[in-house]
């Protein structure tokens, strides 16, 4: 069974930069990010490793090498405090839907 | 407007049901494959159930196979939980979501299901 593994948390000063690794044990062909802000329901904020849906800022960027995935945000601000997850349809033994642990965003 | 809203949610008993409801609107429901996704008090999120367009296919988490059962009525654009032999662990909020394979592009505001005696 797939297992996609975040850092729990990661920080960073506001206007500065962080990435958010996703590791996978299986070789999915497609990672997506979503966004939790505090008290509210998930957002998708990154599908198909690297593209961005409407309406969010080019601030958020994705990429995939191999069997890991990458989160970017720069110029971040203290709104992007979040709690951030990567996902991931699996079919290695039985299809289902895997999400990594989340990540947590404390901008400084 | 193009949303997801959940209804349901409740305090059960162990070994209880419940059955949750997703209403949707302002896109067109047959066209889009859904899922319920749960999350426990402080921790992260876990994948449920899918079903296609047509409810043809159906998966699973293997903690829940075999007690629970997705459903969808495009006639009335609305998708259900029928959760059965309910167990703590089974506490969360449950989200109703859009999406397949590819992204899971729209959220409801979700659902709190309690499981205790």
């Amino acid at each position: 069974q797939s297992v996609l593994t975040q850092p729990p948390s990661v920080s960073a000063a506001p206007g500065q930069k962080v990435t958010i690794s996703c590791s996978g044990s299986s070789s999915n062909i497609f990672v997506s990010w979503y966004q939790q802000l505090p008290g509210t329901a998930p957002k998708l904020l990154i599908y198909e490793n690297n593209k961005r849906p409407s309406g969010i800022p080019d601030r958020f960027s994705g990429s995939k090498s191999g069997t890991s995935a990458t989160l970017g945000i720069t110029g971040l601000q203290t709104g992007d405090e979040a709690d951030y997850y990567c996902g991931t349809w699996d079919t290695s033994l039985s299809a289902h839907w895997v999400f990594g642990g989340g990540t947590k965003l404390t901008v400084l | 407007e193009v949303q997801l809203v959940e209804s349901g949610g409740d305090l059960v008993q162990p070994g209880g049901s419940l059955r949750l409801s997703c209403a949707a609107s302002g896109f067109t429901f047959s066209s889009y494959e859904f899922n319920w996704v749960r999350q426990a008090p402080g921790k992260g999120l876990e994948w449920v159930s899918f079903i296609t367009y047509s409810d043809k296919t159906l998966y699973y988490a293997d903690s829940v196979k075999g007690r629970f059962t997705i459903s969808r009525d495009n006639a009335k654009n609305s998708l259900s939980l029928q959760m059965n032999r309910l167990r703590a662990e089974d506490t969360a909020v449950y989200y109703c979501v859009r999406g397949g394979e590819w992204a899971f592009d729209l959220w409801g505001q979700g659902t709190l299901v309690t499981v205790s005696p």
